[in-house]
């Protein structure tokens, strides 16, 4: 199976929370991270959490991981229009032959 | 923001033909990628490289390959171009920070390919 999995599609209008999911299925992860990607663009990086901590907020971002679960969310408050592009989630390993291992990708469309 | 070009961004040619997508990166990172993001968005690591003169294929089997003689240059050859080879090329680069290994991948716009 695939080692990081997220759901497809995401709907939400405009200035409602945006919570995009996330399993993987490797405790040794260390670093989990959350990279967004607009139309005809690269990966940019959102943020990260560290495999250690629970919670991360970055202004209107918030990471949510647990680690029993193997769970990790990205919350977007007051989603907005520009927030519409494909999120994916990642993760490193303590030692590993490469940095890292994305998820499918969650497209997010945001509706006036 | 991160320096890492790629090009072209956009390259439609005929099938047969060689190409070899560019890219480069400014900040001295040692590892570099090239992923393959098919319609469907999934990224699929073809090729990675750990330094000048270390190159490793990916999770995913392709008919492309690479070199990596400078630390600034990763470019990606085809050497017969074909229909099957339609996708979106990125290449990142990364580098450990911290004592704990935390590595940031940093990507380019990426190259989207169109092979008649």
């Amino acid at each position: 199976g695939e080692d990081v999995e997220q759901s497809l599609f995401l709907s939400v209008r405009e200035g409602d929370s945006s919570v995009i999911n996330c399993t993987y299925t490797d405790s040794s992860s260390t670093y989990l991270y959350w990279y967004k990607q607009e139309p005809g663009a690269g990966l940019q990086l959102l943020t990260y959490i560290f495999s250690n901590m629970d919670m991360k907020q970055d202004q209107r971002l918030t990471v949510l991981l647990n680690k029993k679960d193997k769970h990790l969310s990205l919350r977007i408050a007051d989603t907005q229009t520009g927030d519409s592009a494909i999120y994916f989630c990642a993760e490193s390993k303590r030692a590993g032959r490469r940095a890292l291992t994305f998820g499918s990708g969650t497209r997010l469309q945001v509706q006036p | 923001e991160a320096d890492i070009y790629q090009t072209p961004r956009y390259l439609v040619i005929g099938t047969g033909k060689k190409i070899t997508l560019e890219c480069s990166q400014t900040m001295g990172h040692d590892k570099m990628y090239w992923y393959q993001q098919d319609p469907g968005m999934e990224l699929h690591l073809i090729h990675y490289s750990y330094g000048v003169n270390s190159t490793e294929k990916g999770d995913l089997s392709s008919e492309s390959t690479v070199s990596r003689i400078r630390t600034e240059h990763f470019p990606l050859t085809l050497e017969s171009a074909r229909p099957s080879h339609t996708s979106q090329y990125l290449c990142a680069s990364s580098v450990a920070t911290g004592t704990s290994g935390r590595e940031t991948q940093y990507f380019g716009p990426g190259t989207r390919l169109l092979v008649l």
